[in-house]
């Protein structure tokens, strides 16, 4: 089975652009969580999605929104880029939603802003 | 106070040798515990989760929970130069369906 795929691999945008990245989860899972990791730090929790909603957002600004579509796949949209956004974007998927599920993380999508 | 504190690293041991990993956590409400390994450029990869107080082994990995004092360590014997990564301590809080991790303590195993 594949594993959770995400893309673009690597992006380059400029500041005040807007980006969207992709996730697909593993075949049956239905909660997709995005995670930002800064050089040097911890994937920090923006946001999980289960059965298409919004169940959990970290401390971002509202420039960052996301969606779930009907077949669990999910986006992330980021707004008016600025440079701290440089980052790997890391996308995690589980069966459920609980403190029992496991997480199974993406490649990553790596974004420079410039 | 970072919700997550891991032991600062590098932590350098020599193969054949116990790594021992901790991390302490400030939030109460939390109700699993992971550890991850993420080797560099790649994205992290669970290694063990622990959710009841006490010990937990899979092989060479030893999981060790204590909610009262809020801490949870990854023990790793014969450690392998292959074990040579970055290890998160991650925590998950199902009220605020998110998931916590710190940032990481760094192990190098030398042959």
């Amino acid at each position: 089975d594949a594993g959770v795929t995400q893309s673009p691999t690597h992006l380059i945008k400029t500041r005040g652009q807007q980006v969207t990245l992709r996730c697909s989860p593993i075949s049956g899972h239905k909660s997709v969580s995005w995670y930002q990791q800064v050089l040097g730090q911890g994937p920090q929790f923006i946001f999980q999605y289960y059965e298409k909603e919004e169940r959990g957002r970290g401390n971002f600004p509202d420039r960052f929104s996301a969606r779930q579509f009907p077949n669990y796949s999910s986006e992330l949209n980021v707004n008016a880029l600025l440079l701290g956004d440089s980052a790997l974007y890391l996308c995690a998927s589980s069966l459920e939603r609980g403190p029992e599920e496991t997480q199974y993380f993406g490649p990553g999508t790596r974004l420079l802003v410039l | 106070q970072k919700e997550v504190e891991q032991n600062s690293g590098p932590l350098s041991v020599p193969e054949g040798a116990i790594a021992s990993l901790n991390c302490t956590y400030s939030d109460r409400g939390s109700q699993s515990f992971f550890w991850y390994r993420q080797y560099s450029g790649k994205s992290p990869e669970l290694i063990m989760f622990i959710y009841s107080n006490g010990d937990k082994e899979d092989g060479r990995f030893t999981a060790q929970l204590n909610k009262a004092s809020q801490y949870v360590s990854l023990l790793i014997r014969d450690s392998q130069p292959s074990d040579s990564a970055t290890y998160l301590c991650a925590f998950y809080n199902t009220n605020a369906g998110k998931s916590t991790f710190g940032d990481g303590t760094t192990l190098t195993v030398k042959p």
